[in-house]
C-alpha cells in the first residue's frame, strides 16, 4: 500500500505571504495510461467536510482561487498558497488515487501568524 | 445542485450494527462510482470503501473488511453502508463521496457514528 507523508504538521504564515505544504508518497503515483500523477489536494475547515482543491497533481477544481496551485511528480508534491488569506485557515490533505487502496496524508494545519 | 446527504448515524454498543444511507441529487447517480470515507474525532481522513456504477466491483480498507458492506440502489439514487461487529475504533464521522476510483469531488456533510457501551 502507498503511504502518504505530509510536512510540516502545521505552519503559521502572515497574511499575504506564501504557504507551502509538502506531500511525499512511498512509491510513484504516476499513471502510465495518461502520464499524469494521481494526486489530489483537499482543504478542510472546522466542522466541514474536506473540499477538493486540486487533482491530477496540478489541475484546479472549478471555483478554486488561482492563489492555490499544485506541483510535483512521481513521489514528491507541493501545494502552494501564493498569498495567504484569512479564509485559507484550514487543514490541508493530500491523497493518492493510484489504485486501491487510496490513502490520505496526515494533514497540515495552516494558521495566520 | 450536486448534493449527497448521509443519514443513519448514532450511538451503538460494541458488537452492534448500523446501516448508513446516502441520498444523492442533482446528478445522474448511476454514472458515478461512489465511496465511503470516515474521520475519527480530531483525526485525519480514512478511505473505507468503493463501489462502481453497476455494483460489480467493491473494495474495502483492511480495517473494515469482512465487517462492512457497501451497496447502492441506482433506482433510488442511494448509497448504503452496512456496518456490523462495530468497535470503539469505528467511532467517526462517515462521509458519502462521489469519485470511487479517483479523486473525491462531492462530499456530504457527514453522519456521526459513536460506538460506546
Amino acid at each position: 500500500d502507498i503511504v502518504m507523508t505530509q510536512s510540516p504538521d502545521s505552519l503559521a504564515v502572515s497574511l499575504g505571504e506564501r504557504a507551502t505544504i509538502n506531500c511525499k508518497s512511498s512509491q510513484s503515483v504516476l499513471y502510465s495510461s495518461n502520464n499524469k500523477n494521481a494526486l489530489a489536494w483537499y482543504q478542510q475547515k472546522p466542522g466541514q467536510p474536506p473540499k477538493l482543491l486540486i487533482y491530477w497533481a496540478s489541475t484546479r477544481e472549478s471555483g478554486v482561487p488561482d492563489r492555490f496551485s499544485g506541483s510535483g511528480s512521481g513521489t514528491d508534491f507541493t501545494l502552494t498558497i501564493s498569498s495567504l488569506q484569512a479564509e485559507d485557515v484550514a487543514v490541508y490533505y493530500c491523497q493518492h488515487y493510484h489504485g486501491p487502496p487510496p490513502s490520505f496524508g496526515g494533514g497540515t494545519k495552516v494558521e495566520i501568524k | 445542485q450536486v448534493q449527497v446527504v448521509e443519514s443513519g448515524g448514532g450511538l451503538v454498543k460494541p458488537g452492534g450494527s448500523l446501516r448508513l444511507s446516502c441520498a444523492a441529487s442533482g446528478f445522474t447517480f448511476s454514472d458515478y462510482d461512489m465511496s465511503w470515507i470516515r474521520q475519527a474525532p480530531g483525526k485525519g481522513v480514512e478511505w473505507i470503501s468503493d463501489i462502481d456504477t453497476r455494483s460489480t466491483f467493491t473494495c474495502y480498507a483492511d480495517s473494515v473488511k469482512g465487517r462492512f458492506t457497501i451497496s447502492r440502489d441506482n433506482a433510488k439514487n442511494s448509497l448504503y453502508l452496512q456496518m456490523d461487529s462495530l468497535r470503539a475504533e469505528d467511532t467517526a464521522v462517515y462521509y458519502c463521496v462521489t469519485g470511487g476510483t479517483y479523486y473525491y469531488d462531492t462530499w456530504g456533510p457527514g453522519t456521526l457514528v459513536t460506538v460506546s457501551s
